[in-house]
């Protein structure tokens, strides 16, 4: 089944730039989505990608895609404070949708 | 409606008890999704739906969890005979076809005593 592999934990400074990768093994995903979740909340879909595009930019969220790699990442810009949270890949697969483990993003003040 | 709904949000039931789970998906969303998501894990796939039929429920863990959505809509997960290891929060996801984007419900947080 998919494989997907990410860091555990970013510790980034306000202001600066938050880079999270995840790494996938099914060559089939179409769709690549990133989820955030903030303590004792649900899942909240913060952006994705088409397996057909190499970069996406939505506001402060840059995702990047090297399907040969199988390598996905996620950039936020200018971290703030509210955007600390576990954030999810999770590539949608030949059938279903496979979440990594999360990683943790803790903003330094 | 206009977002996945799950009820109830918080269960507590008791070892042994039988529990169900509702999801109401997006209407005319074809393909719904169960999610189980423990404390400190990523979701974890269970089963997935296409119309009434169940066309992967390699996730479940043992044959206490069933599912049904008898008509292509609102779906039920059922656990029998709770154990305390069943604690998690449930989710339950849908998509107007296969492969195209998935929207999550807020979940069902149960708990085992």
């Amino acid at each position: 089944g998919e494989d997907v592999e990410q860091s555990l934990f970013l510790s980034v400074r306000e202001g600066d730039s938050s880079v999270i990768n995840c790494t996938y093994t099914d060559s089939s995903s179409t769709y690549l989505y990133w989820y955030k979740q903030e303590p004792g909340a649900g899942l909240q879909l913060l952006t994705y990608i088409f397996s057909n595009m190499d970069m996406k930019q939505d506001q402060r969220l840059t995702v990047l895609l090297n399907k040969k790699d199988k390598h996905l990442s996620l950039r936020i810009a200018d971290t703030q404070t509210g955007d600390s949270a576990i954030y999810f890949c999770a590539p949608h697969g030949s059938e279903k949708l496979t979440f990594g483990t999360g990683t943790r993003l803790t903003i330094i003040p | 409606g206009a977002g996945v709904s799950q009820t109830p949000s918080n269960k507590v039931t008791e070892k042994g008890k039988y529990v169900e789970l509702r999801c109401d998906p997006i209407s005319g969303h074809t393909a719904l999704y169960w999610y189980r998501q423990s404390l400190g894990q990523g979701p974890e796939f269970l089963i997935y739906f296409q119309g009434t039929g169940a066309a992967d429920d390699s996730g479940l863990p043992n044959d206490r969890f069933f599912a049904v959505r008898p008509e292509g809509s609102v779906s039920t997960l059922k656990i029998q005979r709770t154990e305390r290891g069943d604690s998690a929060v449930y989710l339950c996801a849908s998509s107007l076809a296969f492969r195209d984007r998935i929207v999550f419900g807020s979940g069902t947080r149960l708990t085992v005593v």
